[in-house]
């Protein structure tokens, strides 16, 4: 069956350090794949995707995800870490014909300051 | 213009009241989906349109839901007798085309069913 799988449930950094987030996935052929941020009451904001070509894609807010086919991975980062990046964030996949996404438990980021 | 608008944002039902949850697209979006977030979790697959059809149900979690779009824009997801257990977030997400595209979500429903 297709999953993706975040491991972490909850991650604190501190403000200025770096981050990075895992993803797994398990799809029958590479997937497309995203990742998404939610505030406490919001809706999910699309950060960055990838469907294909270059393995590193950039995003929104200063993250990025590597795309790594051998470990089926696709982890996000990002250089430095602001107080506002506190939010949960969501890895998803997204394959067949139709196009609904499969997503991960999530991971919850604090920053302390 | 303007994203994915849902409502309402807030809902209170009493067990065993019917509900309605409106979607608005993105103007011009074909493909519409509604997901469930539960408390905690990630958002799961409940429904998929392309423009009026209905075209995958298989997420839906029992007979008491219903989702239509009758006229390929707004949709609605109707839950019938509510239980404590459809207590959750509803998110509506559109996309342009069909099959593989990136989906613009709306902020969602918060259901809280007493």
């Amino acid at each position: 069956a297709q999953s993706v799988t975040q491991p972490d449930i909850h991650i604190t950094v501190s403000e200025g350090a770096s981050l990075e987030l895992r993803c797994n996935y398990s799809y029958g052929a590479t997937p497309y794949l995203f990742w998404y941020v939610q505030s406490p009451g919001q809706g999910l904001q699309l950060l960055l995707k990838y469907f294909s070509g270059d393995t590193l894609v950039q995003g929104i807010k200063g993250f990025e995800a590597e795309f790594k086919r051998s470990q089926s991975s696709f982890n996000l980062r990002k250089p430095s870490v602001h107080w506002s990046d506190a939010a949960e964030y969501f890895c998803a996949g997204q394959g067949g014909s139709q196009g609904n996404l499969i997503f991960g438990k999530g991971t919850k980021l604090s920053v302390k300051p | 213009g303007a994203g994915v608008s849902q409502s309402p944002r807030y809902k209170v039902a009493k067990r065993g009241q019917d509900v309605a949850l409106r979607c608005d697209p993105i103007s011009g979006h074909v493909s519409l989906f509604w997901y469930q977030q539960a408390l905690g979790q990630g958002p799961e697959f409940l429904t998929y349109f392309q423009n009026e059809a209905q075209l995958d149900k298989s997420g839906l979690p029992s007979d008491r839901f219903f989702a239509e779009r009758p006229e390929g824009s707004v949709s609605t997801l109707k839950i019938q007798r509510t239980q404590q257990e459809d207590s959750a977030v509803y998110l509506c997400a559109s996309s342009l085309g069909q099959g593989q595209e990136t989906q613009y979500f709306g902020p969602g429903t918060r259901l809280l069913v007493l």
